[in-house]
């Protein structure tokens, strides 16, 4: 069975602070899907980052960063120079990359980490 | 743009009164999921169809149904609904390209 695990439930930082925020996943494919999501007040997941398990390639866009660290399992996202907009629910997310089965690529979400960036 | 659209985004209802959310999707994909997301806590799936072939999670319950007339749409019918069903209600399609792509959710209140 898939299973995340986002190790901080809640972080509170200052504006311009960077802020870490981890996520270690476990499955038994050979093959799979590692996401983020920003969850916002008003409800809607916005979708941040794939990245899938063969490419373990940092990436970087803007002030989002990821490191994906296959042999510890974690799927880290960071955040520089924090702002107040940052403030939002963070999820992991892990997916089988195959088709058929029963499961179809569904998504298995982490508990979530609630960001709070003070001015 | 293509996307994926949920009616209404909030919902309210009476304890025990049948509802039903609706979600619609104009990317064509294959696959159509429900989540379920209560308060302070991980989009749990509910269901799901590959086209018209549907799969229960093992722990949803027989309160929650789910139909899927066509491609574009499918429904999330609650026969009765308690106050422990207020939640937010996420439909999410993915394609082939194994993108997913959300709906901006329909919140359940339930009085």
């Amino acid at each position: 069975a898939q299973k995340v695990t986002q190790a901080q439930t809640e972080i509170s930082v200052v504006e311009k602070e960077d802020v870490t925020l981890d996520c270690v996943y476990e499955t038994r494919d050979t093959t799979y899907y590692l996401f983020w999501y920003k969850q916002p007040p008003s409800g809607e997941l916005v979708f941040l980052i794939r990245r899938n398990s063969f490419d373990e390639q940092n990436e970087i866009s803007g002030r989002y960063s990821w490191n994906f660290q296959k042999s510890t399992s974690s799927f880290n996202f960071t955040i520089t120079a924090s702002q107040v907009v940052d403030s939002a629910v963070y999820f992991c997310a892990l997916s089988e990359a195959e088709w058929g089965g029963t499961s179809y690529g569904k998504l298995t979400f982490g508990q979530g980490t609630i960001l709070t960036v003070h001015p | 743009d293509a996307m994926v659209i949920q009616n209404p985004r909030y919902q309210v209802t009476q304890f025990g009164k049948p509802v039903t959310l609706s979600c619609s999707q104009t990317l064509n994909h294959n696959v159509m999921y429900w989540y379920q997301q209560k308060s302070s806590q991980a989009p749990k799936l509910l269901f799901h169809y590959y086209d018209k072939d549907f799969n229960n999670e093992a722990d949803t319950p027989d309160n929650f149904q789910s139909r899927r007339p066509n491609t574009s749409f499918c429904f999330l019918d609650i026969r009765s609904p308690g106050l422990g069903d207020a939640a937010m209600y996420l439909c999410a399609t993915r394609g082939t390209g194994n993108g997913y792509t959300f709906g901006s959710g329909t919140r359940l209140t339930v009085v």
